[in-house]
């Protein structure tokens, strides 16, 4: 099983401020790594797919970057709405192809 | 549009059972491989189980082999899931999800509402 461990666990900062969401997975994945923002009382929303592809209606401050182990979520000027819990997702590229998903980091407002 | 509407959750005793519906639309449902993922309360999201289009492909987590089976009919855009021996542990909010695999896309896509499962005596 692939674990994702996210960094950090919460992340405080204030409206036009960048933010780095880092997802370290504990062995290379393919490039099957999707973000998924989560508000209180929803359900979580896709935002980013196989690296880095934004999915439809989700704004360009949002990026993803990265390969083998580690990946991160780059939100650049930062929207009172952007504050909310980030979790990562991989699906491993072997049978039988399992999804796990990071622990959250929580974005604050500082 | 897409929907996904979960339905079935509530208050059951260790050891018992409940199951779950997700009724879909806005899209052609025995395309897709669909997806259950919970969430226990203030945690973050399990992936719990999933099956093909063609209901011949399904997986479990590790968590709920044995005791969880997931199906679907397609004629009426629904997908289940049967939940037996239940523990406090599977307490959650269970969404379901649209799953991209049968198309090279290894994410979910679009989520239910969730609904609540309670496990208590």
């Amino acid at each position: 099983e692939i674990v994702l461990t996210q960094s950090p666990a919460t992340l405080s900062l204030s409206p036009g401020e960048r933010a780095t969401l880092s997802c370290r997975a504990s062995q290379s994945v393919s490039s099957y790594l999707a973000w998924y923002q989560q508000k209180p009382g929803q359900a979580p929303r896709l935002l980013i797919y196989d690296t880095f592809n934004r999915a439809p209606g989700i704004p360009a401050r949002f990026s993803g970057s990265g390969s083998g182990t580690d990946f991160t979520l780059t939100i650049s000027n930062l929207e009172p709405e952007d504050f909310a819990v980030y979790y990562c997702q991989q699906c491993t590229n072997w049978p039988p192809y399992m999804y796990s998903f990071g622990q959250g980091t929580k974005l604050e407002i500082k | 549009q897409v929907q996904l509407v979960e339905s079935g959750g509530g208050l059951v005793k260790p050891g018992g059972s409940l199951r779950l519906s997700c009724a879909a639309s806005g899209f052609t449902f025995s395309d897709y491989y669909m997806t259950w993922i919970r969430q226990a309360p203030g945690k973050g999201l399990e992936w719990v189980s999933y099956m093909s289009g063609s209901a011949r492909t399904i997986y479990y987590a590790e968590s709920v082999k044995g005791r969880f089976t997931i199906s679907r009919d397609n004629t009426k855009n629904s997908l289940f899931l049967q939940m037996n021996s239940l523990t406090a542990e599977d307490t959650a909010v269970y969404y379901c999800a649209r799953d991209g695999r049968g198309w090279d896309k290894y994410y979910f896509d679009y989520w239910g509402q969730g609904t609540l499962v309670t496990v208590s005596s």
